[in-house]
């Protein structure tokens, strides 16, 4: 029962064009929305997060959007960096607070 | 450097054979969690402590058990090893009781490899 998913297990994009990330869960009672990011034989870091009661949260490069009717999240990042090449995470917490991860999808920023 | 520390970073041993995982979270934190990785898996939440109580539980199988002492440290124990148990594991940290709104701090991971 996969409740959080990343349909896309990896994206290709050159250098300083936008990188779209998706994210789509079928639990209605998450409330919380975060996106890690992990570099190979490092564990994951927390990227942004966005509550339910918001539709958009930015920070710098980074904006996450939440899409509640469709029960779908986006990670934008733009200008994409060679350095955001990592595997991302789409994580979701609901009153229990424990986070369900998705699969996570390989990014490679093409220079 | 998340400030939260795993031994061993490898491992490697034999089908039906026991071994313990080791993690200290980051100073100040209270909560441990435990996440396997398996191959093209996500991150599988295993189980929770906060302050040396089980908080929560996830897919964590019966052969496997963890505990947090007093010192806050927390060890995972996978016994009667199965192939399907190589993974990653890594463990969490957070101040909070509740993860949600908080980050989880990740140490760097365990792989197991069962031969």
């Amino acid at each position: 029962d996969q409740q959080v998913k990343q349909n896309s297990p990896s994206l290709s994009v050159q250098e300083g064009r936008i990188s779209i990330l998706n994210c789509d869960y079928t639990n209605s009672m998450f409330d919380y929305f975060l996106w890690y990011k992990k570099y190979p034989a490092e564990g994951p870091t927390f990227l942004i997060s966005i509550s339910s009661i918001k539709d958009k949260n930015e920070d710098g490069r980074f904006t996450v959007f939440l899409n509640k009717s469709a029960k779908h999240l986006s990670l934008h990042i733009v200008p994409s960096q060679p350095g955001d090449s990592a595997v991302y995470f789409c994580a979701a917490s609901a009153w229990d607070g424990k986070l369900t991860f998705g699969q996570g999808t390989i990014l490679t920023v093409h220079p | 450097d998340s400030g939260v520390t795993q031994t061993p970073k490898h491992l490697i041993t034999a089908t039906g054979q026991r071994v313990t995982l080791r993690c200290s979270p980051r100073s100040g934190d209270l909560s441990v969690y435990w996440y396997q990785q398996s191959l093209d898996q996500g991150l599988q939440f295993l189980i929770q402590y906060y302050n040396g109580e089980e908080r929560a539980k996830g897919n964590i199988l019966e052969r496997f058990s963890a505990q947090q002492f007093p010192d806050l440290h927390s060890e995972l124990n996978l016994s009667s090893l199965e192939l399907g148990d190589s993974a990653l594991y890594f463990c969490a940290s957070s101040v909070a009781s509740s993860g949600g709104s908080g980050e989880l701090f990740f140490g760097e991971g365990s792989r197991l490899t069962v031969l």
